[in-house]
């Protein structure tokens, strides 16, 4: 089984600052996913990724194969972006995910 | 893009009555569907992988009998709550997947904005 962790849990940062999240994995998966949870709970799907690097506007997400980690950035973050950031692995074979524990980020104007 | 819509997004209900969520992809077929179920501060969890026109694969520990899915058609799938109880209170969440596409794109999960149950 694939255990997904991600860190930090909980981050607090002042509108413009350049935000990283972390994720890492203990199984070779097929793709990683990181997602947004807004406060009401709907999901969106920013990045699936199983190499190298991604970008979308002010979000930019990276995947290191070998050492089964993955980060997320925000770039001149807004308080817009508060929202809880959700790692998830794909296992090869299906199309489950696992999920990390989320991270909450919390953007000061 | 890929839309998928889920219905109602908040329910209250008396305990021991059913409650029925719905999933849709609006705009896209879904050849697999999931549901998930999310307890306060905590990480989604996997109820059932639903599969068009085929029986439902539940999760260890996942009451079936309780949780009826069924998947109609490639666009719809419902969840149905029975015999609601408080400790199913909680926030239910629909994804839908294309599967494998032309270009090689697989795997990717389109999330409905959920549904929050509570059962009194």
């Amino acid at each position: 089984k694939n255990e997904v962790e991600q860190s930090p849990q909980n981050l607090t940062a002042q509108e413009g600052e350049f935000i990283t999240i972390n994720c890492s994995y203990s199984v070779g998966i097929s793709a990683l996913h990181w997602l947004q949870q807004h406060p009401g709970g709907g999901i969106v799907s920013l990045f699936m990724l199983s190499s190298g690097k991604k970008k979308h506007g002010r979000l930019i997400a990276t995947i290191n194969i070998q050492e089964k980690h993955s980060s997320l950035h925000i770039t001149a973050s807004h308080p817009r972006d508060s929202a809880v950031y959700i790692c998830a692995a794909t296992n090869f074979g299906n199309e489950k995910l696992t999920f990390g524990t989320g991270t909450r980020l919390t953007i000061i104007p | 893009g890929a839309v998928v819509s889920q219905h109602p997004s908040w329910v209250i209900c008396k305990s021991g009555t059913s409650v029925k969520i719905e999933c849709r992809s609006l705009d896209f077929q879904a050849t697999t569907m999931f549901w998930y179920r999310q307890f306060p501060k905590q990480s989604l969890m996997l109820m059932a992988t639903s599969n068009e026109g085929s029986k439902a694969t539940y999760e260890q520990g996942v009451e079936k009998d309780k949780f009826l899915i069924n998947h109609a058609s490639l666009t719809l799938s419902t969840l149905t709550v029975t015999s609601a109880h408080p400790e199913d209170s909680s926030f239910y969440i629909c994804s839908a997947s294309k599967g494998v596409t032309g270009t090689g794109a697989k795997n990717i999960q389109y999330f409905g904005a959920g549904t929050r149950l509570s059962v009194l």
